[in-house]
């Protein structure tokens, strides 16, 4: 199973863009990587996931070393509405989310 | 697309009762639902695995006969928690599967559980 390491917390200024790192050393090479966001008491809502390639969509782009080992997930003008919990996840093999601790981002007007 | 959504929202029930608690998948078709709880600042648990039309999967440590699932139809899935206790009281989260998708799993809301 693919561990997830996020640091625990970071701030960004509104209008700037958010740069979420996660660690994931022990993927396997056909494990995708999945970000999601829960904002205070709510369910959690799927941002984007991805195998090798980078890729983006309305909500944020998402970039994926080449040995596959760490992902940055961007949001490219964080606004107020951003400030949550970030988890990056690398499901196993039965479709089961392990959630980690997630990243608290703030973001600060 | 893709919406899930949860009954009740929050509910409040005494020592001793049970509770249900409703996931439907209203725009697709789930066959694999799962269930999560979460304590105030921590990060969401996996409870088990629900899959249409047979027994749930539970976590090691969830008790199976506390925590009944049923997950009778490819829309609905339900959580019982039995014989409830203060320390049950938490945030209960489910989430389903879409067949065609990949990995990507849909969160409901969430119900929010006190027992007193």
């Amino acid at each position: 199973d693919a561990k997830t390491t996020q640091p625990t917390s970071m701030d960004c200024a509104e209008g700037r863009a958010a740069n979420l790192p996660c660690n994931h050393s022990t993927i396997s090479g056909n494990e995708y990587v999945y970000w999601y966001r829960q904002i205070h008491s709510q369910g959690p809502q799927y941002i984007i996931h991805g195998l090798k390639n980078n890729e983006t969509n309305e909500m944020a782009s998402l970039i994926i070393t080449e040995d596959r080992k760490s992902s940055t997930l961007i949001l490219p003008h964080a606004t107020l509405r951003d400030t949550a919990v970030y988890y990056c996840i690398v499901p196993r093999g039965t479709y089961k989310y392990i959630f980690g601790t997630g990243t608290r981002l703030k973001v600060l007007a | 697309g893709a919406v899930v959504s949860q009954h009740p929202s929050w509910v409040i029930c005494k020592s001793g009762t049970s509770v249900k608690i409703e996931c439907r998948s209203l725009d697709f078709q789930a066959t694999t639902m799962f269930w999560y709880r979460q304590f105030p600042k921590q990060s969401l648990m996996l409870m088990a695995t629900s899959n249409e039309g047979s027994k749930a999967t539970y976590e090691q440590g969830v008790e199976k006969d506390k925590f009944l699932i049923n997950h009778a139809s490819l829309t609905l899935s339900t959580l019982t928690v039995t014989s409830a206790h203060p320390e049950d009281s938490s945030f209960y989260i489910c989430s389903a599967r879409r067949p065609s998708g990949i990995y990507e799993q849909y969160f409901g809301p969430g119900t929010r559980l006190t027992v007193t």
